[in-house]
């Protein structure tokens, strides 16, 4: 079956530090590939998302490459702000099932001032 | 455009009744997915569901159905609730075959 595995939280970093949350995948076909954000008391927001190998998904300075030799996707920031805590998923969908999400357990970040 | 809406966004039940959720999807979204957040079990697809025909279903029991009216609002319903049904009940709309779902704030369901 599918299946996303994340790196454990959480992970504590300082202001401005480089992040670096690994995700990696097992799917059957070709999936589509998603990292989702949920704020404290909020639903998930979509943060990037990548649909073929080499494709780089990116937004609000976070970027994430679909790497098909490795099955990864791999999501990255250089500098970090207080405002980056939360909790990060991510995810993939895969052919005729694109309305069905396979989430990874989550990777909460903490960012201190 | 609105985003996705939850109705209620709290709830508290005793075990044994049962609940109905309602989302309002993206105008102009066809397709509404459910999904249950738990501490213990992260995120778990319920089911999707495509102009009013549930395309895919997730591993829950019988007693977790769903519905869409032609108007693509959707509708969950747990029946019988067992105290392990508390969770942060989880609505998103698509817009089609992209794969990227757009998420409301939540129902959260206590069941004492």
């Amino acid at each position: 079956g599918n299946s996303v595995t994340q790196m454990e939280g959480p992970v504590t970093l300082s202001e401005e530090a480089f992040l670096t949350i690994n995700c990696t995948y097992t799917a059957t076909g070709y999936p589509s590939l998603f990292w989702y954000v949920q704020y404290p008391g909020e639903g998930l927001q979509l943060l990037l998302k990548a649909t073929k190998a080499d494709d780089k998904g990116s937004n609000k300075g976070f970027e994430a490459t679909y790497r098909k030799e490795t099955t990864s996707f791999h999501l990255e920031k250089g500098s970090v702000q207080v405002s980056d805590s939360a909790v990060y998923f991510c995810a993939l969908s895969v052919g005729d099932s694109w309305g069905k999400l396979q989430f990874g357990a989550g990777t909460q970040v903490v960012v201190t001032p | 455009k609105a985003g996705v809406t939850q109705t209620p966004r709290y709830l508290i039940k005793t075990r044994g009744q049962q609940v109905t959720l309602s989302c309002s999807p993206i105008s102009g979204h066809r397709s509404v997915s459910w999904y249950q957040q738990t501490p213990g079990q992260g995120l778990q697809f319920l089911f999707e569901y495509f102009s009013e025909t549930q395309r895919n279903k997730g591993n829950f029991p019988g007693r977790f159905s769903g519905r869409q009216f032609s108007n693509s609002r959707s509708e969950m319903n747990v029946s019988t609730l067992e105290l392990g049904d508390s969770a942060l009940y989880l609505c998103a709309s698509s817009p089609g075959t992209t794969g990227e779902q757009y998420f409301g704030p939540g129902t959260r369901l206590t069941v004492t």
